[in-house]
């Protein structure tokens, strides 16, 4: 079955501390996988994806095939990043996104 | 460059009624999703158009669930007859290619309550 787990369905960190938001996956072929994110009030958008392997925001996820991981990852917690965060996966040769339950990261001052 | 545009962004509509939702994709996007969170659970796959094409209707959870996206532009949601089980928030996003390589640029959703 193709899944996206993601166990956190909030994160409380303060300002400053390292985050890392997990994610878990079941998909038998080669994935693709993004996160996206959904800041209050706004529209759920791109944070990035595995193949393009860039850091944005600070956040960097890698692809772990051997655990079945892509956990979202940044050094220093901003006040600004606290948001919803998906992560989802695109099985191959579809057009669609499956997604994870969501983690809600919460960053205090 | 105007973004996904979801009307309406609220409807609250009585069981057996009928509901219609819109969405305007970003201009030469032929790669139009639906997407729904239903309370308290994942944001969930619907279906795909390929310009007026439908290129996967997997999502879609029963013969109440209407899509169409005539002349491959806009595209309509219809419920009919809506049920309680329905209410949530419907996401359409958009793509200029496949969003394996493309950015899925995603509506503001249109928050369905059926009571």
């Amino acid at each position: 079955a193709q899944r996206v787990t993601q166990p956190e369905k909030l994160l409380s960190v303060f300002k400053g501390a390292p985050v890392e938001l997990k994610c878990n996956y079941s998909y038998s072929g080669s994935p693709e996988l993004f996160w996206y994110v959904q800041y209050s009030r706004q529209r759920l958008q791109l944070l990035l994806r595995h193949i393009s392997r860039e850091s944005i925001k600070g956040f960097t996820a890698d692809l772990n095939k051997g655990e079945t991981s892509f956990h979202l990852k940044k050094p220093f917690a901003q006040e600004e990043d606290s948001a919803m965060y998906y992560c989802a996966l695109s099985p191959g040769n579809t057009g669609k996104l499956i997604f994870g339950q969501g983690t809600t990261l919460q960053v205090k001052p | 460059e105007a973004g996904v545009t979801q009307f309406p962004s609220h409807s609250v509509i009585e069981k057996g009624q009928t509901v219609t939702l819109r969405c305007d994709p970003i201009s030469g996007h032929d790669n139009l999703y639906w997407y729904r969170r239903v309370m308290g659970k994942e944001i969930k796959f619907l279906l795909h158009f390929v310009k007026e094409s439908k290129q996967d209707e997997s999502g879609m959870p029963n013969n109440r669930f209407l899509a169409e996206r005539t002349g491959g532009t806009y595209s309509t949601l219809k419920v009919q007859p809506a049920e309680l089980e329905d209410s949530g928030v419907y996401f359409c996003a958009s793509s200029l290619r496949d969003i394996r390589t493309a950015e899925a640029f995603f509506g503001q959703g249109t928050r369905l309550t059926v009571v």
